[in-house]
């Protein structure tokens, strides 16, 4: 079974450029969530979503991050502009059941941004 | 606010020996408890959880155990070995939203 596919791994920009990154959760995973996590920290929900709907962007900085999921499937994260303190690795993980927030939840490599 | 407590940050141990890492958290209503192992480069990966009505769960050399009373909760790793070399996290679901909320991580060394 593959997994979660995260591109591009890594991602050096200055700050006030935007960034995309991208995410293939598992194939029928219904639950896709993107995660900040800061160097020595334990990952931040940045959104959760069901199928193409959004459940929880409580923590998202909505005024320059944005996410959609189009289709239920593929799921894109932008920064837009990107600060210095955005400088993290952003992690996509996807779980097979709705909601989710009880079971497990797969993690892609992450992409590591470094804002400059 | 909602948050876990997670000790120590780093912990080194001989080859064959155990290794313990706790967990204190704040909401009482919490239920699902999960570890997860983070090796570097890679994402978090799921090594063992635990739900509310259950004590204890064992898998292998790897054990979780649960007080709810006290709001803490362990994970054991016996006969440690090389590839246990990671950072572990521990999390649990949140009141509010019951999104997770993950410790800051222990990095686990096992020495030869």
């Amino acid at each position: 079974e593959a997994g979660v596919a995260q591109s591009p791994r890594y991602k050096i920009i200055e700050k006030r450029q935007s960034v995309a990154f991208w995410c293939n959760p598992i194939s029928g995973h219904a639950t896709l969530y993107w995660y900040q996590q800061i160097l020595g920290q334990g990952p931040k929900l940045l959104i959760q979503f069901q199928n193409n709907g959004v459940v929880d962007d409580s923590q998202l900085p909505k005024d320059r991050f944005s996410a959609e999921r189009l289709k239920g499937v593929d799921s894109t994260l932008k920064i837009q502009p990107a600060k210095l303190e955005d400088s993290a690795v952003y992690l996509c993980a996807s779980s097979p059941n709705p909601g989710g927030f009880d079971t497990e939840a797969f993690f892609g490599q992450g992409t590591r941004l470094t804002v400059v | 606010g909602e948050n876990v407590e997670q000790h120590p940050s780093t912990l080194s141990v001989q080859e064959g020996d155990s290794a313990v890492i706790k967990c204190t958290y704040s909401d009482s209503a919490s239920n699902y408890f999960p570890w997860y192992k983070q090796e570097l480069g890679k994402g978090p990966q799921l090594i063992i959880d635990i739900r509310s009505n259950v004590g204890e769960k064992k898998d292998q050399r790897i054990a979780v155990t649960l007080n709810k009373t006290a709001k803490h909760f362990s994970l054991h790793i016996t006969e440690t070995q090389p590839e246990d070399s990671a950072v572990y996290f521990c999390a649990y679901s949140g009141r509010s939203n019951y999104q997770l909320i993950w410790g800051a991580g222990t990095k686990l060394i096992i020495k030869p």
